[in-house]
């Protein structure tokens, strides 16, 4: 199966801030790769499918990029309701696999 | 507009069964594909299997093989999923989630979820 890992597993940051979470999958996996935003106690939302393409209805603040291993996806402004985990997932081989979760404080 | 209704917790006793349900409605039933995803206690998300519900055809985990059923009712646009042997490695959040077809192939990105199951295996 294709590892995913993320970093980093936890991180604190203001309102306003520019947060970037990293996703590097353990084989190249092109432009697959998608993003999901999960508040305590709830289903994840998926934010970015194919790399940096953002899901309908997601705020433009969210961004994705990356190809092959390496990606990242970056919230341009921080605010209150971002405060969440992050998941990155891989859909290139069967199974798909995510990474571990990247949780995201509001200081 | 589309939705994935679950039903509701379940305890049960170490090597027992659940079967868990996922109503759903608002889409045609049987152009998505619909995925089972678990999430332990505090931990991350874990890829169960898929099932086609046209067909019925379907594909597990390899850790699930052989404990895990996933079926559909297209009467009742309905999906089941059903684990065996359960041990309290077990207890965990379990979702129903829908394949976007966003990929426009057999790749998934999952757009719709359910609520989630709440499993507890206890003695």
């Amino acid at each position: 199966d294709i590892q995913m890992t993320q970093s980093p597993s936890s991180l604190s940051a203001s309102v306003g801030d520019r947060v970037t979470v990293t996703c590097r999958a353990s084989q190249g996996i092109s432009h697959y790769l998608n993003w999901y935003q999960q508040q305590p106690g709830k289903a994840p939302k998926l934010l970015i499918y194919a790399a940096s393409t953002l899901q309908s209805g997601v705020s433009s603040r969210f961004s994705g990029s990356g190809s092959g291993t390496d990606f990242t996806l970056t919230i341009s402004s921080l605010q209150p309701e971002d405060f969440a985990t992050y998941y990155c997932q891989q859909s290139y081989k069967t199974p798909p696999t995510f990474g571990g979760g990247t949780k995201v404080e509001i200081k | 507009q589309v939705q994935l209704v679950q039903s509701g917790a379940e305890l049960k006793k170490p090597g027992a069964s659940v079967k868990v349900s996922c109503k759903a409605s608002g889409y045609t039933f049987t152009s998505f594909y619909i995925h089972w995803v678990r999430q332990a206690p505090g931990q991350g998300l874990v890829w169960m299997g898929t099932i086609n519900p046209s067909s019925g055809d379907t594909f597990y985990a390899q850790r699930f093989q052989g404990r895990v059923t996933m079926t559909r009712d297209t009467s009742t646009t309905t999906f089941y999923m059903e684990l065996r042997g359960l041990t309290s490695q077990d207890t965990a959040l379990y979702f129903c989630t829908r394949n976007s077809g966003a990929y426009h192939d057999d790749r998934v990105a999952f757009d719709y979820w359910g609520q989630g199951a709440l499993l507890t295996v206890s003695s």
